[in-house]
């Protein structure tokens, strides 16, 4: 089973709203990572938090993490239709071999 | 510009073809990752490798193997291709694991198999 799962599958706005994503997790992890796809090419890294942090910005990205519920948000505010694109959030052990990714959130931003 | 280079964008291979995908690194990279994507399955873990020579399986290794005999260069093999592994395979690339996890991705290879 998925150990990321990311809500909600599909997400339509408009052009300057903020779109929020989330993930839910089933086991500890020791990091939680945001990549983003365009259609049909490879994933590019956006942020990583650790799981002793709550909270974690990056430009128009603000990403939380609630390791009580096993839950992390990714928001991104005033949004563009560059943005349109696919969000995964995955979730990596102490070893760091077992990255697993959830199956995204397709985000799609209107002009 | 560091960057994980996949050798095909597209793919169209026959059923019980050997199909060989690439993919080299110029990041100096540990780790070495090969996954294949679905439509609401997410990313899969094929194989991995931690160091030359070195492999190990991920999630779903049967009917493809790998080599890996220079760091920089990762290889995926079909042994004889079948149509469900009509897919978009992703290479990735990350440091050991005392440093930061990001993965570094390839642009994907589309693969179809006919």
């Amino acid at each position: 089973s998925q150990q990321g799962e990311e809500d909600p599958q599909a997400l339509s706005i408009q052009e300057g709203e903020n779109a929020t994503m989330n993930c839910s997790y089933k086991t500890s992890i020791n990091n939680l990572q945001w990549y983003r796809q365009n259609s049909g090419r490879g994933l590019v890294h956006l942020i990583l938090i650790r799981s002793n942090e709550r909270e974690k910005h990056s430009g128009r990205l603000r990403v939380t993490l609630d390791t009580s519920k096993k839950s992390s948000s990714l928001l991104i505010t005033a949004s563009r239709a560059a943005d349109t694109a696919s969000y995964f959030c995955a979730t990596a052990d102490g070893g760091g071999f077992k990255t697993i990714f959830g199956a995204g959130t397709r985000l799609f931003v209107k002009a | 510009d560091v960057k994980v280079t996949q050798s095909s964008r597209y793919l169209v291979k026959r059923t019980g073809e050997k199909v060989f995908l690439e993919c080299v690194q110029d990041m100096d990279h540990e780790n070495m990752f090969w996954y294949r994507q679905d439509p609401g399955l997410g990313l899969r873990l094929i194989y991995f490798s931690y160091d030359v020579k070195m492999k190990e399986k991920g999630d779903i290794p049967e009917g493809y193997s790998v080599s890996r005999e220079k760091k920089e260069r990762f290889s995926l093999i079909l042994e004889s291709a079948s149509t469900n592994q009509t897919s978009m395979y992703l290479c990735a690339s990350s440091p050991p694991a005392t440093r930061m996890f990001s993965y570094t991705f390839g642009s994907g290879t589309r693969l179809t198999i006919v």
